[in-house]
This record gives structure tokens, C-alpha cells and sequence, in this order.
């Protein structure tokens, strides 16, 4: 059983740039949650897909979007990338109708994002 | 809406000493209530979980928590602290649903001194 891989583990852009990450969940996972870990906070929720589509977001404006793929992989993307997006970016994949509470809510390592 | 605060942003300890690490929640449903652990550049692992069932949960590693919905508290503890132990501990929060997410606290860092 595979766990949540998360890449690139570190990147660097500018502001003002586009990045995108991505998260491959965990085998037998149909859902995916994104969040970001700001330097000494707790994690944000951004959003999470489940079949393909955006069914739940916190308070990250539009330039964050995401896909889901039908192999249940997403992608986080970011648009005109501002100095306050410097973050971790953690995904969790999990069972449709279990959420966190369900087993094998998971975590993967994170991608950390440099806005420089 | 739902929320939860840690207590102390730094808990320092001896090896071998309790480990108690505070966490309040607010909830406006019955909550389901998490403790994660972060090391150094790693993501975030899970500790123990309450779900409504025994108010007493065991996790891994010696680690303990108890639900006392009187006190509107999930406190975690360890009866001896290991070097190992020293990293990053998050108390979450999220409802019965099952397309809830979790929200955080800030995290409180546990330091364990020899």
C-alpha cells in the first residue's frame, strides 16, 4: 500500500509567477484536501476535490485553484504568487463519506514553497 | 463553526518527566478531535483520535488523551518524556460529517532536555 507522495518537495519562485504542485493519494483514496502550513501556524484548509470536482474551500482567494484526476490525483495551483504564499503545502487523501474521523485520513510530506 | 487553542506555543520538559500538552476546542456539533505530530520537514502524522466512543484514547508512542466535554478539553500526555518525543503537536477539530475537513490549532512545540 502506497502512502500520499507529494511534489516537488522544495521550490523556490518569484513573485508574481504561477506554480503548481501535485499529490498522488493514497491507493484506494477518492479524495483530496489541501492545505497550507504557514511558518509557525497550524494547517489552513484550501479546498478539497472529490470526483473531479471542487466540493468544499476555506477562505484562499480564486488564484488558488485545483484539479482532480480520474486516477484521483490532484494538482494545487497557484497564480500571481505574493510573498505571504511562502508555506508548506500539505495534501491528505481519504475515503469519499469518511473525512478525517474515517480511517486512513493521510498525510503526505508537503511541498515547501519559497516566494522570494 | 468550530476552533480549537493550544495553550503555550513552547512546553519544555526533562527526559523522563510528564508531557502535558493543552488543547480547548469550540464546536457548535459533538466534535471529533485529533492530535498530530510534525518533525523536522515532514508531514503531519497522526497521534490518536477521539470519536465518540471511550472519552480515554491511546495513541501511539505512550501518548494519551482524554475528553472531558465539561472543560471543553483534549489534553494530551505522556507519562515519560523520550528524547524522540521533541516536535511539533497540533490539536484538530472537525464535525460528524463525511466531507468535513480539519481545523488546526497554532501547534505547540515540545522541547525535551536530557
Amino acid at each position: 500500500e502506497t502512502g500520499v507522495t507529494q511534489s516537488p518537495t522544495h521550490l523556490i519562485k518569484t513573485r508574481g509567477q504561477q506554480v503548481t504542485l501535485r499529490c498522488s493519494s493514497q491507493s484506494g483514496h477518492n479524495t483530496v484536501s489541501w492545505y497550507q502550513q504557514a511558518l509557525g501556524q497550524g494547517p489552513q484548509f484550501i479546498f478539497q476535490y472529490y470526483r473531479e470536482e471542487e466540493n468544499g474551500r476555506g477562505n484562499f482567494p480564486p488564484r488558488f485553484s485545483g484539479l482532480q484526476f480520474p486516477n484521483y490525483s490532484s494538482e494545487l495551483n497557484v497564480n500571481a504568487l505574493e510573498l505571504d504564499d511562502s508555506a508548506l503545502y500539505l495534501c491528505a487523501s481519504s475515503l469519499a463519506g469518511q473525512g478525517p474521523s474515517g480511517y486512513g485520513y493521510t498525510f503526505g510530506s508537503g511541498t515547501r514553497l519559497t516566494v522570494v | 463553526a468550530q476552533s480549537v487553542t493550544q495553550l503555550g506555543s513552547h512546553v519544555s520538559v526533562s527526559e523522563g518527566a510528564l508531557v502535558l500538552l493543552r488543547c480547548n476546542y469550540s464546536s457548535s456539533v459533538p466534535p471529533y478531535l485529533f492530535w498530530y505530530v510534525q518533525y523536522p520537514n515532514q508531514g503531519l502524522q497522526l497521534l490518536l483520535k477521539y470519536t465518540s466512543a471511550a472519552t480515554l484514547v491511546k495513541g501511539i508512542n505512550g501518548f494519551e488523551a482524554e475528553f472531558k466535554k465539561s472543560e471543553t478539553s483534549f489534553h494530551l500526555t505522556k507519562p515519560s518524556a523520550h528524547m524522540s518525543d521533541a516536535a511539533e503537536y497540533f490539536c484538530a477539530v472537525t464535525t460528524n460529517s463525511g466531507y468535513s475537513t480539519l481545523t488546526f490549532g497554532k501547534g505547540t512545540m515540545l522541547l525535551v532536555s536530557p
